[in-house]
This record gives structure tokens, sequence and C-alpha cells, in this order.
């Protein structure tokens, strides 16, 4: 079955330092990863997607994140962290294991940035 | 362009009712996906509909639950008769082609409690 963990379920960071949301994922083939963003009382945003092109990929307000098929995992970065980031992040995979085209999503993880 | 909308935002039932939840898909994707996030676990898939055909309805936890897709264009999950269980976040997605590496694109949800 597959599966996507998502380490921390809350990261705390202060404004301007590195943002790091990790993510790894279970598969025996090469999927296709996402990172979506959920802020408060809105719905679901994607921020990137691995599509099998290049590893590292780059997203909406400067987040990119690097596939590392050696590692499994799938992690989210920005090199500066923004008051305005303040949002749960879910990482997500598709395709794996003959699942179609739904999505298996991680916990999700509340990044909390304080001043 | 509008983008997936979901009625209600919020509904408070008590257990035993039947409650419908609605999502317009964004206009012209025929792909249209339902999720639901339970509290405190990840966001999981429920069925994808192509068009007004059941796609994959693997995740629909029990026959409590219904969706249709009315001449493919919005979709209706109705659950009947609602249990404490049932409480979460459901989230409509809808794509164009319904291909793997395809962004999925999320409505804002819709949050039920079942008292």
């Amino acid at each position: 079955a597959q599966s996507v963990t998502q380490l921390g379920s809350h990261v705390s960071v202060s404004e301007g330092a590195l943002v790091l949301l990790r993510c790894n994922y279970s598969s025996s083939v090469p999927p296709y990863l996402f990172w979506y963003v959920q802020y408060p009382n809105q719905g679901l945003q994607l921020l990137l997607k691995y599509t099998s092109a290049a590893t590292l990929v780059k997203g909406i307000n400067d987040f990119e994140a690097e596939f590392k098929k050696s590692e499994t995992s799938f992690h989210l970065t920005k090199p500066s962290a923004h008051m305005s980031d303040a949002a749960e992040y879910f990482c997500a995979v598709r395709g794996l294991g003959g699942g179609g085209n739904k999505l298996t999503f991680g916990t999700g993880t509340q990044l909390k940035v304080e001043l | 362009e509008a983008g997936v909308t979901q009625f209600p935002s919020h509904s408070v039932i008590e257990k035993g009712q039947t409650v419908t939840l609605r999502c317009d898909p964004i206009s012209g994707h025929d792909n249209l996906y339902w999720y639901r996030r339970v509290m405190g676990k990840e966001i999981k898939f429920l069925l994808h509909f192509v068009k007004e055909s059941k796609q994959d309805e693997s995740g629909m936890p029990n026959n409590r639950f219904l969706a249709e897709r009315t001449g493919g264009t919005y979709s209706t999950l109705k659950v009947q008769p609602a249990e404490l269980e049932d409480s979460g976040v459901y989230f409509c997605a809808s794509s164009q082609e319904g291909f793997s590496q395809e962004t999925q694109y999320f409505g804002p949800g819709t949050r039920l409690l079942v008292l």
C-alpha cells in the first residue's frame, strides 16, 4: 500500500528563518508528488509538484522541494519564513501501486511563524 | 475563472439525520473527486467521477454514503443516516484530463459536525 509520512505535525520557526517541512513516501515506482497548503478558513492550494522532470521543483511564494529517490523524500523548503506562511501543509503522492488518479496525503504539518 | 465551489460551508446535524453536500467543479473539468478529513487524521480519498460515471469509489466508507454527478456537472454527496464518526471536512476537487501528473484543484471544503 502507498503511504506518505510527514515528520512533525507542528513546526515553529522565526520570521526570516529557514522553513523545512519533511515528507517521505513509500513506493516501488517513481511517483508524482505534490505539496498543498491550506490557509485558515480556505481550501487546499497547490504549492508545487514533481512529475519526473527536474528533481528540484520551484513553486509559489519562494517555496521549493527536491525529489530524492535514494531517500524516498520530497522535503519542502523556503529560505526565509514570512508571517503569511503560517498555514497547514500537506504532502501528497499519486499514481502509486495502481492507485489511479487519487491522491494519498500525509497527515499534514502545521507551520507557525513567530516574530 | 471561478474555482471549485462547495455548499454549504458548514453543517451541524444530529445523528440519524440526512445531509447533502454539493460541489461545483471548475467549468470544463470532467474529473471530480471527493475527499474527507476526519479530525486529526489525514485527508482520504472517497471517490472519483469522470463526467457522470464513477471511475473509482474504493474510498467510500459504507453504503450510508451516496455520491451522484448529474449530467457530468455538479456533484452531490449524501450521508444518510449520519453517524458521529462522519464528522469532518469534506473536500471536492476537479481536474481537466485526469492524468496522474495533473493538478487537482480543491474547493474550500464543507465542515460537517454530527452531534
